[in-house]
């Protein structure tokens, strides 16, 4: 099975950027997808496709995937980002959550 | 407006049976892969498994962990979802998600709170 790697948790002072990354084997080969889940509400989709941005997600959200590598990385980081981040792939036809990382904006 | 609404968690004796139910409305069902995931209290995402749309034969997939006790199911007719879950454990008890797949899960529940214990 495909394993996901995250840390357990990322801080960032207010107005900085924060850098979450998501380890995998060769996971540039895969499309990585970020989500969003704050305390008590469903999770929202942030990433998907290793750096495309849904609607209504703000720029300074963005993706990248290379090597054994994907980083999720928001800029000018807001009190609002607060929240646990999981990134997510297809293996074969199944589906894998990385472990989630807790972002704390200081 | 694109929703989903779950329904039918709640608390039950290892050993028995539940059925989940996810309304989707904003959307055909059938057209879509409908996925489950669930969370356990102060844990992690995990998968439970999905459902392709009517196009892709509407067959399903599972998570290792749910194999054989756990069943995805849909009627397009009323727009509904479905997760049968038997044999329950007490590790199965978490929040339950409907999600839909399209080139990421953007669409989520609020989700059902499923409690195993005696």
């Amino acid at each position: 099975s495909y394993d996901l790697t995250q840390p357990l948790s990322v801080s960032v002072a207010l107005g900085l950027t924060a850098r979450i990354t998501c380890g995998g084997n060769n996971i540039r080969s895969k499309n990585v997808h970020w989500y969003q889940q704050k305390p008590g509400q469903a999770p929202v989709s942030v990433i998907y496709r290793d750096s495309k941005r849904p609607s209504g997600i703000p720029e300074r959200f963005s993706g990248s995937n290379s090597g054994n590598t994907a980083t999720l990385t928001i800029s000018r980081a807001q009190a609002g980002d607060e929240a646990d981040y999981y990134c997510q792939v297809w293996d074969s036809s199944t589906v894998v959550f990385g472990g989630g990382t807790k972002l704390t904006v200081l | 407006e694109v929703r989903l609404v779950e329904s039918g968690g709640g608390l039950v004796q290892p050993g028995r049976s539940l059925r989940l139910s996810c309304i989707a409305s904003g959307f055909t069902i059938g057209d879509s892969a409908m996925s489950w995931v669930r969370q356990a209290p102060g844990k992690g995402l995990e998968w439970v498994g999905f459902i392709r749309g009517k196009a892709y034969g509407g067959t399903t997939e599972y998570a290792a962990s749910v194999k054989g006790r756990f069943t995805i199911s849909r009627d397009d007719s009323k727009s509904i979802a479905y997760l049968q879950v038997n044999s329950l454990k007490t590790e199965d008890t978490a929040v339950y998600y409907c999600t839909r797949w399209y080139d990421a899960f953007d669409i989520w529940g609020q989700g059902t709170m499923v409690t195993v214990s005696s």
